[in-house]
């Protein structure tokens, strides 16, 4: 079974540009999260999503946003980067909500 | 307001050794507390977790031991070994009220082989 993938793996923007980050949850997975981790540090919740409504949203600027689609994948965007973002994007996926999840690999975001 | 806070930051344990990674929380509102594994590279992996009302979970060479009255709990890694080094995150969350994960700083093992 494929496990949670995620594209790109690796990307480099220039401050003030925009990303979109692609997350393909397990097969049968309906929630999905994401995660921004910084080098060194634990991962921080960003936003959840289950069956296409967000049903939380973490301590982050209006630049970022996401969305879920009707196959369960979702994207993370974030526009007017600034050199903090870069960091370790993790999307994670869950049969349901309020139960076990599984992260991706992440895709490792660079701001230069 | 760090709500897990996670020691130490970095442990090294000769093979075969005990390795104990410690957490505290702060809010009782907190319901799971899993632990995770991170490899370079790699998203994390859930270890182990234990609910609160239970003192401690064996899963082969991991225990969890929990505290609720102190509002500690504890990775113990018994017969460490090489390919146990990595990154070790606590965390928490209120399964009741939202699915989100609040992670300790994280804490680098290494073992020696």
């Amino acid at each position: 079974d494929a496990g949670v993938t995620q594209s790109p793996t690796h990307l480099i923007k220039t401050r003030g540009q925009h990303v979109t980050l692609r997350c393909s949850p397990i097969s049968g997975h309906k929630s999905v999260s994401w995660y921004q981790q910084v080098l060194g540090q634990g991962p921080q919740f960003i936003f959840q999503y289950y069956e296409k409504e967000e049903r939380g949203r973490g301590n982050f600027p209006d630049r970022f946003s996401a969305r879920q689609f009707p196959n369960y994948s979702s994207e993370l965007n974030v526009n007017a980067l600034l050199l903090g973002d870069s960091a370790l994007y993790l999307c994670a996926s869950s049969a349901q909500f309020n139960y076990g999840y599984t992260f991706g690999s992440g895709t490792r975001l660079t701001v230069v | 307001q760090q709500q897990v806070k996670q020691s130490p930051q970095s442990l090294i344990v000769q093979k075969g050794g005990i390795s104990i990674i410690n957490c505290a929380y702060e809010n009782t509102a907190f319901d799971y507390f899993p632990w995770y594994q991170q490899f370079p590279g790699k998203g994390p992996a859930l270890l182990i977790a234990i609910r609160p009302d239970v003192s401690e979970k064996k899963e082969g060479r991991f225990t969890i031991s929990f505290n609720k009255s102190a509002k500690q709990f504890s990775l113990h890694i018994m017969d460490s070994q090489p390919g146990d080094s990595a990154t070790y995150f606590c965390a928490a969350s209120n399964r009741i009220r939202d699915d989100k994960i609040i992670f300790g700083k994280g804490t680098r093992l290494h073992i020696l082989p």
